[in-house]
């Protein structure tokens, strides 16, 4: 069964660096997303991104966050100043089609745990 | 941004009841609800959905209910399973593009 895959699990990093999060979507999904959950707290959307593009960004997804798919396969999430409230787990998600009443499924990753010390 | 709310963050059931999760909302302009179930190091897995035109939704053992009045939603899980014992989080949308989190709740069901 296809699933969304992300690198890597675990990415620990000094506050003030840049990180780059890796996703691969489902192959003939259209629509990407990053959504984050700070540890013991709602899952928050990040940003929505199709053709190319950010379709949706929410007031967390500032500057400092930037998201790109590189070559057709790769849905990356770079953060470039990682402050200590960046540290949570970072989901990927796809999704096939757009606005379809009847089958909008995401699926996710697993998700990167991103602690900043 | 609390557009989205779950107000019991645990649930204990015994096996073979019934769980009800409860879901409420602020937005009326939300077209679009899901549920997910998550386990412990893994990411949300897609349970069922239901959009604002109907009022139930149910696929095997799960029943999602919308009242779009009192701008509630609620997953029934019957008959409750050991192996339904995870975090459940719902949804919100409006027109797909960015979805609002539940804070989820927390279900265990006994054996």
């Amino acid at each position: 069964e296809p699933e969304v895959t992300q690198t890597p699990s675990h990415q620990v990093t000094q506050m003030g660096q840049e990180v780059i999060l890796r996703c691969v979507p489902i192959s003939n999904h259209l629509y990407f997303y990053w959504y984050r959950q700070i540890l013991g707290q709602k899952v928050e959307f990040l940003v929505s991104f199709y053709n190319n593009e950010i379709s949706e960004k929410s007031e967390i997804f500032d500057d400092q966050f930037s998201v790109e798919r590189p070559d057709g396969s790769n849905f990356t999430l770079k953060i470039r100043s990682t402050k200590l409230e960046d540290s949570a787990m970072y989901f990927c998600a796809s999704k096939a089609r757009g606005g379809d009443l009847f089958y909008n499924e995401q699926f996710f990753g697993p998700g990167t745990r991103l602690t900043v010390l | 941004d609390q557009q989205v709310k779950q107000n019991s963050p645990s649930l204990s059931v015994q096996e073979g009841r019934i769980s009800i999760l409860n879901c409420d909302y602020t937005n009326s302009m939300f077209d679009y609800f899901l549920w997910y179930k998550k386990y412990p190091a893994e990411g949300p897995t897609f349970l069922i959905s239901i959009s604002s035109i109907k009022d139930k939704n149910e696929d095997g053992r799960f029943t999602v209910f919308l009242n779009k009045s009192a701008k509630h939603l609620s997953l029934h899980i019957v008959p409750s399973q050991p192996g339904d014992s995870a975090v459940y989080f719902c949804a919100a949308s409006r027109n797909f593009n960015k979805f609002y989190f539940g804070s989820g709740t927390k279900l265990n069901v006994k054996p």
